[in-house]
């Protein structure tokens, strides 16, 4: 079993919709979990860190479940800029990023 | 943009080549961390250096080492070259003491062995 998953996508959506992506984590000692944004050919950048108490960044929602393993990154009214690859990422011990193959966001005018 | 630089930008060995990539951190961070990121595939961790010594290590084989300096500057070195080294090597900045341990990615060097 892979240590992130994600489900690869692509997501094609139009402007202005609500879309939802999810991950999964196998190790139960992860401490830190973020999602990474990265253009085609770019590197990686951070889009938010993830709190179990659920964060939200403009219209962007990130929320944590420990118990499940489970992590999730809500996008809210789409807009065409947000197309981009979405990386979910879960640190274990403090130095390594451990990050899932990403899930592909397409948005359409 | 994060305040972490690489060189080369590009580059393109043989088969049985050795490379050299740079990395300099953002002002004020103490760790460097290297990844490989294969093409459609997330970033793979290769190592970090916390002040000078190696402090965590992926699955990457011995030729692939690498150095920080007194600066936090960092060098990834990758000895006989194989096909399959072909990627984008990304460094990431970080100060250790935080413990959320955010990591700020440099552009990348994309690596094409032939």
């Amino acid at each position: 079993r892979k240590e992130v998953e994600q489900d690869p996508g692509p997501f094609n959506v139009p402007e202005g919709a609500t879309v939802a992506f999810n991950c999964t984590y196998s190790n139960s000692a992860s401490q830190s979990f973020f999602w990474y944004r990265q253009d085609c050919r770019k590197e990686p950048k951070l889009l938010m860190s993830v709190y179990s108490s659920g964060n939200e960044d403009g219209r962007f929602t990130a929320q944590l479940n420990r118990a499940s393993q489970y992590i999730s990154l809500l996008i809210r009214d789409s807009k065409l800029s947000d197309s981009a690859t979405y990386l979910c990422v879960v640190n274990q011990a403090g130095t390594a990023l451990i990050f899932g193959k990403g899930t592909t966001l397409s948005v359409s005018s | 943009e994060t305040g972490v630089t690489q060189s080369p930008t590009h580059l393109i060995k043989t088969r049985g080549q050795q490379v050299t990539l740079r990395c300099s951190s953002q002002s004020g961070h103490n760790t460097v961390s290297w990844y490989q990121q294969a093409l459609g595939q997330g970033p793979q961790f290769i190592f970090q250096y916390y002040r000078e010594e190696e402090n965590g290590r992926g699955n990457f084989p011995p030729r692939f080492s690498g150095l920080q300096f007194p600066n936090y500057s960092s060098e990834l070195n990758v000895n006989a070259l194989e096909l399959d080294d072909s990627a984008l090597y990304l460094c990431a900045s970080s100060l250790l003491a935080d413990s959320y341990n955010e990591q700020f990615f440099g552009p990348g060097t994309r690596l094409t062995v032939l």
